[in-house]
């Protein structure tokens, strides 16, 4: 069965210091495969994509996602985090064939930013 | 240019009551998806309508039913809502070109629903 793993549910990082989300996927075939940032009181807004072509994927806010097929992992990250990046985090996988158009979504990352 | 607008934002239900939801897509879109996100978990998908039919369907009971209007717009009805029905509630809509997931979805605030 298609399912989306983040393995860190609550993460804390300082100001200016460097991030990565962890995401595994376990699918039958290369997904398509998404990150979402949801901040209190709001929706999904997508931070970037992966279809095909280079396996590192440049998306807004200064994030970066890298996919790797041997390991099964769209990992996001970002150099320097600002406290406005609190919010949580979620990858999400999506089918290529057929007329599928749902996400399956990982359970999510809190992201906690001290001053 | 408008986004994804969901009404309304909050609603409390007691038990065996039934709800509706609406949702209106981006400009441009035709496609729209609900999910549903329960507190601490990811949201998991419902159903997604396209040219007002339903194209593919979740694991989620026959309670749980919707419709697309001629101008895209989407409801999500629930009946005899049971607690574990609290959760958040997106709608998500897309423009259909191959009729996959390639379609980026896009996400409106949601709508809390508390049932009593």
């Amino acid at each position: 069965a298609q399912s989306v793993t983040q393995p860190d549910i609550h993460i804390t990082v300082s100001e200016g210091a460097s991030l990565e989300l962890r995401c595994n996927y376990s699918y039958g075939a290369t997904p398509y495969l998404f990150w979402y940032v949801q901040s209190p009181g709001q929706g999904l807004q997508l931070l970037l994509k992966y279809f095909s072509g280079d396996t590192l994927v440049q998306g807004i806010k200064g994030f970066e996602a890298e996919f790797k097929r041997s390991q099964s992992s769209f990992n996001l990250r970002k150099p320097s985090v600002h406290w406005s990046d609190a919010a949580e985090y979620f990858c999400a996988v999506g089918a290529r064939s057929g007329s599928q158009g749902n996400l399956i979504f990982g359970k999510g990352t809190k992201l906690s930013v001290k001053p | 240019d408008a986004g994804v607008t969901q009404s309304p934002t909050h609603l409390i239900k007691t038990r065996g009551q039934q709800v509706t939801l609406r949702c209106s897509p981006k400009s441009g879109h035709d496609t729209v998806s609900w999910y549903q996100q329960a507190l601490g978990q990811g949201p998991q998908f419902i159903f997604q309508y396209y040219e007002e039919e339903e194209r593919q369907r979740g694991n989620f009971p026959d309670r749980f039913s919707g419709h697309q209007f001629p101008n895209y717009s989407s409801e999500l009805n629930v009946n005899a809502l049971l607690l574990g029905d609290s959760a958040l509630y997106l709608c998500a809509s897309s423009l259909s070109s191959s009729g996959g997931t390639t379609d980026t979805q896009y996400f409106g605030p949601g709508t809390r629903l508390t049932v009593l």
